[in-house]
């Protein structure tokens, strides 16, 4: 059974600096999503990797997988208050399983 | 226009009561799914549907029933209702075959809280 874990938890950064989340999952996953949560409200598609070696950049956000390492990272470059929220990775296997997200605290 | 949208967005009912929480797509998706967020944020598939066929049904007290009249549409009934079925209920959609490799769309959420 898939399982995908993130770490850190929670992390609180200050505006400008670099941080990175890592998601490890358990067994082969057909792809590997990145979600967005901002509190109360819904979850907003980030990234969809499909292969060893994808990498996918938008804006800040980049995220990259290693299917060997069963390992996908969501890299945050210069971080920005507008960052602030809840991110989660999720593996797919005949269905979605998510991560226990991560709750980034962006510090102006 | 909004792509899923659910209703209510809040449900406060108490214990032992039946609810129902609709969802509707517009996106022309083949496959919809109900999923559950607790109080630590933490999402678990409940149903999916494709075509208004069920195709994935995790375990889920009976007391939960989904419903598909079309496939833009996916309805959720509780009966009977308990303090642990307080959650955040969301729907979602995609445009795969039920195989979950396509994105999934999700709704904005129903917040349910059971006295």
């Amino acid at each position: 059974e898939l399982k995908v874990e993130q770490n850190p938890l929670f992390l609180s950064m200050q505006e400008g600096k670099n941080y990175t989340i890592y998601c490890n999952y358990s067994t082969t996953s057909d792809r590997l999503y990145w979600y967005r949560q901002d509190p109360g409200k819904s979850l907003e598609s980030l990234f969809v990797l499909l292969s060893n070696g994808a990498v996918k950049q938008e804006g800040r956000l980049m995220a990259s997988l290693d299917t060997k390492a069963r390992l996908s990272t969501l890299h945050i470059t210069a971080a920005v208050h507008d960052l602030s929220a809840t991110y989660f990775c999720a593996g797919s296997l005949s269905k979605l399983i998510f991560g226990q997200g991560t709750t980034l605290q962006v510090k102006p | 226009d909004t792509a899923v949208s659910q209703t209510p967005k809040y449900l406060v009912t108490q214990m032992g009561n039946d609810k129902s929480i609709k969802c509707e797509q517009n996106l022309g998706h083949d496959t919809m799914y109900w999923y559950k967020q607790d109080s630590k944020k933490f999402l678990k598939i409940m149903f999916s549907y494709n075509n208004k066929e069920l195709i994935i049904n995790e375990t889920v007290p009976n007391r939960f029933s989904p419903k598909s009249p079309d496939k833009a549409h996916l309805n959720l009934h509780i009966n009977s209702l308990e303090l642990g079925d307080s959650a955040v209920y969301f729907c979602a959609s995609s445009q795969d075959s039920g195989s979950s490799t396509d994105t999934q769309y999700f709704g904005p959420g129903t917040r349910l809280t059971v006295l």
